[in-house]
């Protein structure tokens, strides 16, 4: 089954700076990775997601890359500020397995003001 | 615009006692998943169906837990003699679409808690 791996466990960066967080899959039928965001005690929140058929997507302060070949995609945060401390969560899925969101153990982003 | 309903949001149960969980999902969408989230650790799935199907419960423990998703109502995740183990965040998904890879929201979690 699919496996997805989350680097790093934790990372500070100061408000202002860019955060990048990155995953890798093993299975190469993944072809839907979305983002999560979960604040302390509430639910996760989709921030951004890619299909395999797109190498980049933005969103204003947020990007994700993906590389098919390498198996990896990342999340770029740019102009962090202290609202995006949270945990973030990849995931991978695909059609063949129904769907189900694999998760990564997540990053914890502390934005320092 | 009601998104994802779960209740309870908070659920005390005693060992060996039953705990249900009931997620509705978004309008329109007809797919649900249950995964749960252990303290401080990542979300885990464990089920998913359609109306009136389970169509994959490879995640699910082979013993306590069973979930349903009837035609009316509410689906359910249902954990019998609940141990000290169980206590977590169990959070459902909905999507609407069937046969292609597609966006999953999710509620605001049941945190259990079993004393």
């Amino acid at each position: 089954g699919e496996n997805v791996e989350q680097h790093p466990s934790t990372l500070s960066v100061q408000e202002g700076d860019s955060a990048v967080i990155k995953c890798t899959y093993s299975d190469s039928a993944s072809n839907y990775f979305p983002w999560y965001k979960q604040e302390l005690g509430k639910r996760p929140q989709l921030i951004i997601d890619i299909r395999s058929n797109v190498g980049e997507k933005k969103d204003q302060r947020i990007a994700v890359t993906l590389n098919k070949t390498a198996k990896h995609f990342s999340l770029h945060i740019t102009e962090t500020q202290p609202e995006d401390s949270a945990v973030y969560f990849c995931a991978a899925s695909s059609w063949e397995y129904g769907n189900k969101l694999v998760f990564g153990a997540g990053t914890i982003l502390r934005v320092k003001s | 615009n009601a998104g994802v309903m779960q209740n309870p949001r908070h659920l005390v149960r005693r060992r060996g006692q039953e705990a249900r969980l009931r997620c509705s999902p978004m309008k329109g969408h007809s797919h649900v998943y249950w995964y749960r989230q252990l303290p401080e650790e990542g979300l885990k799935f464990m089920v998913y169906l359609q109306k009136e199907n389970i169509i994959d419960e490879s995640g699910m423990p082979k013993e306590r837990f069973s979930a349903e998703f009837p035609k009316e109502g509410p689906s359910i995740l249902r954990i019998q003699q609940v141990v000290r183990g169980d206590s977590a965040a169990y959070f459902c998904a909905s999507s609407p679409r069937e046969g292609r890879t597609d966006t999953q929201y999710f509620g605001p979690g049941t945190r259990l808690t079993v004393l």
